[in-house]
C-alpha cells in the first residue's frame, strides 16, 4: 500500500476485555515499531520487530501487552484484560532498513487506533 | 533513564511570525534526533540530524543540532495557520532500534 495503515481507527472496549489491534507496514519495509500516545504524554515506544523477531521489547508496560509479527508484515499489538490506564492512542511505524544503523532509517507512522477502555 | 525535553509546551503566534522550538535531550549513545509534526494521529516526518552544526532546510523549515549542547533547534519562518500542529522531537539511542520522544510543542498559527 501507500502507506502505513492501522485498524481499527477507534476502539471502544470494556475494562477487563482483550483487544487487538493491528498494523500494516509499507511494503517491503522490514521494520516495524509500536508506541502509544496518552493524553498529555509524549510517544512512548512499545516495542520494534526487525522481520518476524522482537529484539527489543522493553517498552511493554507489562505482561498484559504483548506483540507479534507473521510474514515479515502485518503485526498485531494484543492487550489483554484491558484498564482504563491503557486508553491511547496507538501508533505503529516502519521503515526500510538501508544496510546501515537502523538509526538512520526514517520510520513512517500509520494514522494509529484510538483505544478507550471504559 | 533516557529523555528528551522540548520547550515551551506550547505557543500561539500571529501569521508572518518566526518561532523557534528547543529540544534537549540526556540519552545513552546517542545517534541522531529527528523532529515530527503531528497535526492529527500520525506524526509526519521533518528532520532527521546526525552531524552537529549543519543546518537542515525544508521551505520555511529549517533545524540545527548542537552536540555539545545536546540540543536542537526547529525555526519556522514566516509561519501559516497550516503550521499549526504539534511538533515532536525523538532522539534514536542505544542500538538505534528505539526513539525516544518529547512530550512536543503545541503550535498555533492565529490569523
Amino acid at each position: 500500500g501507500a502507506g502505513v495503515s492501522q485498524s481499527p481507527s477507534n476502539k471502544v472496549t470494556e475494562k477487563g476485555k482483550d483487544v487487538e489491534l493491528r498494523c500494516d507496514p509499507i511494503s517491503g519495509h522490514t521494520a516495524l515499531y509500536w508506541y502509544r500516545q496518552s493524553l498529555g504524554q509524549g510517544l512512548e515506544f512499545l516495542i520494534y520487530f526487525q522481520g518476524n523477531s522482537a529484539p527489543d521489547k522493553s517498552g511493554l508496560p507489562s505482561d498484559r501487552f504483548s506483540a507479534e509479527r507473521t510474514g515479515g508484515s502485518v503485526s498485531t499489538l494484543t492487550i489483554q484484560r484491558t484498564q482504563q490506564e491503557d486508553s491511547a492512542v496507538y501508533l505503529c511505524a516502519s521503515s526500510s532498513p538501508t544496510g546501515r544503523s537502523p538509526s538512520t532509517d526514517t520510520q513512517y507512522f500509520g494514522p494509529g487506533t484510538r483505544l478507550t477502555v471504559l | 533513564e533516557d529523555k528528551v525535553v522540548q520547550s515551551p509546551l506550547s505557543l500561539v503566534v500571529h501569521e508572518g511570525d518566526t518561532v523557534t522550538l528547543n529540544c534537549s535531550y540526556e540519552v545513552t549513545n546517542f545517534r541522531s534526533l529527528l523532529w515530527y509534526k503531528q497535526e492529527k494521529k500520525a506524526p509526519t516526518f521533518l528532520f532527521m540530524l546526525t552531524s552537529s552544526g549543519i543546518e537542515k532546510k525544508s521551505g520555511r523549515l529549517s533545524s540545527i543540532l548542537d552536540k555539545k549542547e545536546l540540543s536542537s533547534i526547529l525555526n519556522i519562518t514566516a509561519t501559516q495557520t497550516g503550521d499549526s500542529a504539534i511538533y515532536l522531537c525523538a532522539a534514536f539511542t542505544g542500538g538505534g532500534n528505539k526513539l525516544t520522544f518529547g512530550t512536543g510543542t503545541q503550535l498555533k498559527v492565529e490569523l
